[in-house]
Formats: structure tokens, sequence, C-alpha cells
């Protein structure tokens, strides 16, 4: 299952409303997560099954879709937010992940 | 607290083998199934394997599929990836990534691999 994201590059300020998409090739239900990675650091879960968030993000980040088409918003864009976000899918292996999206 | 911590990286040549190692800690390590997940310097992320809880079922990625293989040792509460083979393009940073149901919800820090003469 190949993942989309778009865009893969993102400028924004403090404050904006940021949106990220994710396509999947086909259905995978709602089995999809979102993370966030700076620079030299292991990735950090958001949110999975599309639309729980992990627990200690802040509310912020919000994930919606199902099947094919889901979407990552973050209401308003705050200093710490500024990395790279990936999709994954887990419905199926090889699990895969999308090319990431820098918000810079 | 949940902690992963991996080992065993470095260099190597074309063609040589590494074992890497993740040391888990603050969790009952036989009730998760574990995955290694790999970047290459200044790309996205990749998964590499998968194996279950009881070490009975694994999965790799088809770029590593016959090279690399997945194991666990849970009285050792470790993971393994046994990396034979390796190429230029096996270069990167390899993660240990605990999963819960659908989603990796702890990470190591990673060890750098760089395959190279």
């Amino acid at each position: 299952i190949q993942l989309t994201q778009s865009p893969s590059f993102l400028s924004a300020s403090v404050g904006d409303r940021v949106t990220i998409t994710c396509r999947a090739s086909r259905g995978i239900s709602n089995y999809l997560a979102w993370y966030q990675q700076k620079p030299g650091k292991a990735p950090k879960l958001l949110i999975y099954v599309a639309s729980t968030l992990q627990s200690g993000v802040p509310s912020r980040f919000s994930g919606s879709g199902s099947g094919t088409e889901f979407t990552l918003t973050i209401s308003s864009l705050q200093p710490e937010d500024f990395a790279t976000y990936y999709c994954q899918q887990l419905d199926s292996y090889p699990l895969t992940f999308g090319g990431g999206t820098k918000v810079e | 607290e949940v902690q992963l911590v991996e080992s065993g990286g470095g260099l190597v040549q074309p063609g040589g083998s590494l074992r890497l190692s993740c040391a888990a800690s603050g969790l009952n390590f036989r009730n998760y199934a574990m995955n290694w997940v790999r970047q290459a310097p200044g790309k996205g992320l990749e998964w590499v394997a998968g194996i279950g809880g009881s070490g009975d079922s694994t999965d790799h990625a088809d770029s590593v599929k016959g090279r690399f293989t997945i194991s666990r040792d849970n009285w050792k509460n470790t993971l393994y990836l046994q990396m034979e083979s390796l190429r230029a393009e096996d270069t990167a940073v390899y993660y240990c990534a605990k999963r819960t149901a659908w989603q990796f919800d702890s990470w190591g820090q990673g060890t750098l691999v760089t395959v190279s003469s």
C-alpha cells in the first residue's frame, strides 16, 4: 500500500491553521497513524486509528478520514510544531510510511 | 516508563554483516510486537521488519528480505536485527519501535549504520 502525502513542504507562520493530507493507494479502513519528527530525534506518535489523540499530545492536533483519504490538522501552529510529519498505514504488511511533510 | 535503547551500529564494508540490538525496559516485553524502522540520511522513514510478541511471526520489507532477519529474546527483553550482505543503500539510522495495536507508540533513539569501503 502506497501512501502519498501532500504537500511535501509547507511554509507557515505561528498561529496558522495547517492541514496535511495522506492518500492511500487502496482502502485501509482507519488504520492510519501520524508522527512528528524533529531533526536528530526519533519520531513521536501524535494520532492513531486516524483520529485518536495520543496521550500528552496537545489538542491543537487532530486527525480525520477513513478508507483512502486522511488529514492531519494543526489548528494554531506553535513554534515547537515546526517539524516533519509522517503518516503510516498499519492495515497490512508491508507497513508503509508517507514521504513526509516538512513544516517550516 | 518504556525505554528502548538500540546498540550495535557502526561502520561496515559492503557485503559485511552487523547485528543490532534493542534493549527494552518498563514494559512486559513479550506482550508486544516490535519493529525496526530505518531512515537514510536526509530521507523519510522506511519500515524494515516486524515480529510478534512470541517471536513466532515475522515480516520483512522486500528491500531487506533474504538479507536481514528480525528476532527477539523475551527472557532478555531484547530485540535483534541481523543484517547480512550489507549495501551502501542500507546506510541509515535504525530505530526499534514498540507496536501497540494500530500504532508505534514508543521508539528508541536510533543507531547509525554506515555501509562504506
